[in-house]
């Protein structure tokens, strides 16, 4: 059974661009939450996505947004970039949504570096 | 308070001892309690989940729950080497409406095997 795929694996953007990540959820799998992890930070939630229908949003900027198929295939998307953003970013895949006796499995990253 | 936390560590054990790692949570209507492993550089692995309070094990691995102390233990058997890691702990996220749909994890404990 395939894992959970995030790409690209690595990026590398400047300043004021945007980027698009995507995630393709554990197959049967209908959420897909996003996290970015800093070495300051540490893991912080972005949003969850159920059903094409986002569920929570963390506390992050309008420039974060994210959205999901029909397929459970979710994309997320930051505009304008900053340095601040480079990070790693996280997509996690459980088969319903929230966590009460769902467990969750998380993509391998994608590392962004904003130069 | 932090909702969630964890000693940063780093925990320094010998191999073949029993490493133990802790983990207290403020939320007193948490139901279910998550540990994952991150080795440096890749994305976190769940190795346990647990929502019942006393013991659960699974191979070399025991957590333990005591919901009344809200805290939430994760202890290695036999510490190997390969089991140099950080370790984080996550809980659901609650609101009164129920769970929010999100993972709060805490700041992770690194281990350190010594051969």
């Amino acid at each position: 059974k395939a894992g959970v795929t995030q790409t690209p694996r690595y990026l590398i953007k400047t300043r004021g661009q945007q980027v698009t990540l995507s995630c393709s959820p554990i197959s049967g799998h209908r959420s897909v939450s996003w996290y970015q992890q800093t070495p300051g930070q540490g893991l912080q939630f972005l949003f969850e996505y159920f059903s094409e229908t986002q569920r929570n949003k963390g506390n992050f900027p309008g420039r974060f947004s994210g959205r999901q198929f029909s397929n459970s295939r979710s994309e997320m998307n930051v505009s304008t970039l900053e340095l601040g953003d480079s990070a790693l970013y996280l997509c996690a895949s459980s088969l319903e949504a929230g966590f009460m006796n769902t467990e969750a499995f998380f993509g391998q990253g994608t590392r962004l570096t904003v130069v | 308070q932090k909702e969630v936390e964890q000693n940063s560590g780093p925990l320094s054990v010998p191999e073949g001892a029993i490493a133990s790692l802790n983990c207290t949570y403020s939320d007193r209507g948490s139901q279910s309690f998550f540990w994952y492993r991150q080795y440096s550089g890749k994305s976190p692995e769940l190795i346990m989940s647990i929502y019942s309070n006393g013991d659960k094990e699974d191979g070399r691995f025991t957590a333990q729950l005591n919901k009344a102390s809200q805290y939430v233990s994760l202890l290695i058997r036999d510490s190997q080497p390969s089991d140099s890691a950080t370790y984080l702990c996550a809980v659901p996220g609650l609101m009164y409406s129920g769970n929010t749909g999100k993972l709060i994890f805490g700041q992770g404990t690194t281990l350190q095997v010594k051969p």
